[in-house]
């Protein structure tokens, strides 16, 4: 039971370059969640899905998107990246509706735009 | 106004005493409350959860939550040189489907041998 995996650890671009980010999990959770952290700014919500097959923006959704792939799978991809983009990114996943709302976040995505 | 505000710090404790970490929230309609520890280039793990005013222990830890007052504290007993990570508290305000959490810039403790 790997929990929450997230791919590739570590990432240089330069700007304007493209990539994206994978984050699978193997909880059997409904939801999942991208978040960016910045020194003293806590996490913010990037975009999450509250189940398979929707998606929805979160407080900093704009140089984003993402794709909800299938239950186990949310990827979020920067189209062009900036510098302003330079950032730790985690993806977490959770169970609503059952009373039990806790996040589990996976290793983060340590991203550098040059 | 943050939604939810926590002192940066850094909180120096010597080893052995009480951590107070304290965090205030606007949405006076949130119910749902969380404290999780982040270690240095590590990922947040989830240490306590209240949802009712009062006081709710787990070991050496204790979440106390006000809502009249709109804040929530963590409380760490006999503090260790390994509770010395960036604490974050996360409230989810009302009327969220999602299960959203939003963060504090969260409160970095030292504690001392």
């Amino acid at each position: 039971n790997a929990g929450v995996t997230q791919t590739p650890k570590f990432q240089v671009l330069k700007t304007g370059q493209s990539m994206t980010l994978q984050c699978a999990q193997d909880m059997n959770h409904n939801s999942m969640y991208w978040y960016r952290q910045d020194p003293g700014m806590g996490l913010r919500l990037i975009y999450y899905s509250a189940s398979e097959g929707t998606t929805d923006k979160g407080e900093v959704p704009n140089g984003y998107n993402v794709s909800r792939l299938n239950k186990r799978e949310f990827s979020l991809r920067l189209e062009s990246a900036a510098p302003s983009q330079t950032s730790v990114y985690f993806c977490a996943s959770s169970e609503i509706g059952t009373g039990v709302e806790t996040q589990y976040f996976g290793p983060g995505t340590r991203l550098l735009v040059l | 106004q943050k939604e939810v505000e926590q002192n940066s710090g850094p909180l120096s404790v010597p080893e052995g005493a009480i951590a107070s970490l304290n965090c205030t929230y606007s949405d006076r309609g949130s119910q749902s409350f969380f404290w999780y520890r982040q270690y240095s280039g590590k990922s947040p793990e989830l240490i306590m959860s209240i949802y009712s005013n009062g006081d709710k222990e787990d070991g050496r830890f204790t979440a106390q939550l006000n809502k009249a007052s709109q804040y929530v504290s963590l409380l760490i007993r006999d503090s260790q040189p390994s509770d010395s990570a960036t604490y974050l508290c996360a409230v989810i305000p009302p009327g969220n489907a999602g299960n959203m959490l939003t963060f504090g810039g969260g409160t970095r403790l030292m504690v001392k041998p």
